[in-house]
């Protein structure tokens, strides 16, 4: 199994423009989930998924879109990239929700200038 | 609403040193409680965590941590701290609320000195 995988590793963007950070499972995990993490600030989430077709908010939606159409994939849509928004991106997956053990992507670094 | 609390941003201790690590948190009812260790450049990866039961549990690594309800604490401690422990680690909290999601502490980082 190849775990949590996330691309890119490291992306540049300047203010304005939007991309996608993309994450698989192969985990056959119903839970997926995405954070930021900034320094002092521990991890916040973003957006989660407890199966396809079905998303929720969570603590800094904004800026920031999802969408769940298969139980593998769990993409991150940045609308209009803002500095605000530079940080290190984290996707995970569990097997039915936030109480069952995390696995963590391995991160895409994000700076916007 | 929950919240967690790492009073220390960094520790030192040497290798073979004992270890503990503090963890306070904020919620209404019964929490979830985690322990999350990042090694520089990598994802999260659960150590343990804590449901209900025995109120000392234990996890990966040599690790184990003490849940506290009338402390609100779960501190994590190690008695005999290996080099490779070195990395970042953070306590979680989430519960079956209105809010069913994990609130993640700031960390401490923890240095070993050989």
């Amino acid at each position: 199994n190849a775990g949590v995988t996330q691309t890119p590793k490291f992306q540049v963007l300047k203010t304005g423009q939007s991309m996608t950070l993309q994450c698989a499972q192969d985990m056959n995990h119903e839970y997926m989930s995405w954070y930021r993490q900034d320094p002092g600030m521990g991890l916040r989430l973003i957006h989660y998924s407890v199966g396809a077709g079905i998303t929720d908010q969570g603590e800094v939606p904004n800026g920031y879109n999802v969408s769940r159409s298969t139980t593998e994939d769990f993409p991150l849509r940045l609308l209009s990239a803002a500095p605000s928004q530079t940080s290190v991106y984290f996707c995970a997956s569990s097997e039915s929700g936030f109480t069952d053990t995390q696995y963590f992507g391995p991160g895409t670094r994000l700076t916007v200038l | 609403a929950q919240s967690v609390t790492q009073p220390d941003i960094h520790i030192t201790v040497s290798e073979g040193a004992s270890l503990e690590l503090r963890c306070n948190y904020s919620y209404g009812a019964t929490p979830y409680l985690f322990w999350y260790v990042q090694s520089p450049g990598q994802g999260l990866q659960l150590l343990l965590k804590y449901f209900s039961g025995d109120t000392l549990v234990q996890g990966i690594k040599g690790f184990e941590a003490e849940f506290k309800r009338s402390q609100s604490s779960f501190n994590l401690r190690k008695p005999s701290v290996h080099w490779s422990d070195a990395a970042e680690y953070f306590c979680a909290v989430g519960g079956l609320g209105s809010a069913r999601q994990l609130t993640f502490g700031s960390g401490t980082q923890l240095t070993v000195l050989p």
